[in-house]
């Protein structure tokens, strides 16, 4: 069976520190997909990345940078040099190779204090 | 502004009302969904429709009952609910063509007294 876990529930950190928040899946399929989404306190989820599981190259945004892992079965997510507006709760999802279906983790919030 | 909005974005009612949720978006998207996000507890998905056509139903209580008339409007009828149902539920869309991108609405926070 699929499933997302994001372990932690709360982190908090003050503004211009590294935050790394962790996701561990579970998928018997071979081909996959994983994708970071962020929510802000409007209510939106956002997408911010996608990585099929072909692809273990670790991809850098500006601040944002991903490690994925096969081997580990982990997708995590630092944040550098994180600010205030980073604050959101943070989730880790996990699709099938149609997209059919999107099994989400429980989400971590971060609170980034000036 | 994703371009999927949800009315209403608060709902207030009685275990015997009946209310309706609803979900729009001018993406030109043809599949949508129905996610319950509880406190601390992972987005539960409810409700696939691709064309129109449910594909996904997981195992949800029938005092939830979805509609999808068209490929950009779908519906969560609420019947004879339970406190416990009390969560944000989140709609999002998709187009089946692209790779996987999913589009959310803000939510309707839904308390059932």
């Amino acid at each position: 069976a699929q499933k997302v876990t994001q372990a932690q529930t709360e982190i908090s950190v003050v503004e211009k520190e590294d935050v790394t928040l962790d996701c561990v899946y579970e998928t018997r399929d071979t081909t996959y997909y994983l994708f970071w989404y962020k929510q802000p306190p409007s209510g939106e989820l956002v997408f911010l990345i996608r990585r099929n599981s072909f692809d273990e190259q670790n991809e850098i945004s500006g601040r944002y940078s991903w490690n994925f892992q096969k081997s580990t079965s982990s997708f995590n997510f630092t944040i550098t040099a994180s600010q205030v507006v980073d604050s959101a709760v943070y989730f880790c999802a996990l699709s099938d190779g149609n997209f059919n279906k999107f099994y989400f983790g429980s989400g971590t919030k971060l609170n980034v204090k000036p | 502004e994703t371009g999927v909005t949800q009315t209403p974005r608060h709902l207030v009612m009685g275990m015997t009302n009946k209310k309706s949720l609803k979900c729009e978006q001018h993406l030109g998207h043809n599949a949508m969904y129905w996610y319950k996000q509880s406190a601390k507890k992972p987005l539960e998905l409810m409700f696939v429709y691709s064309l129109e056509e449910r594909v996904e139903n997981n195992s949800v209580p029938s005092r939830f009952s979805p509609e999808c008339p068209n490929s950009s409007h779908l519906f969560l009828h609420l019947h004879t609910l339970q406190p416990e149902d009390s969560a944000l539920y989140l709609c999002a869309s998709r187009d089946r063509e692209n790779t996987g991108e999913l589009f959310f609405g803000e939510g309707s926070r839904l308390t059932v007294l």
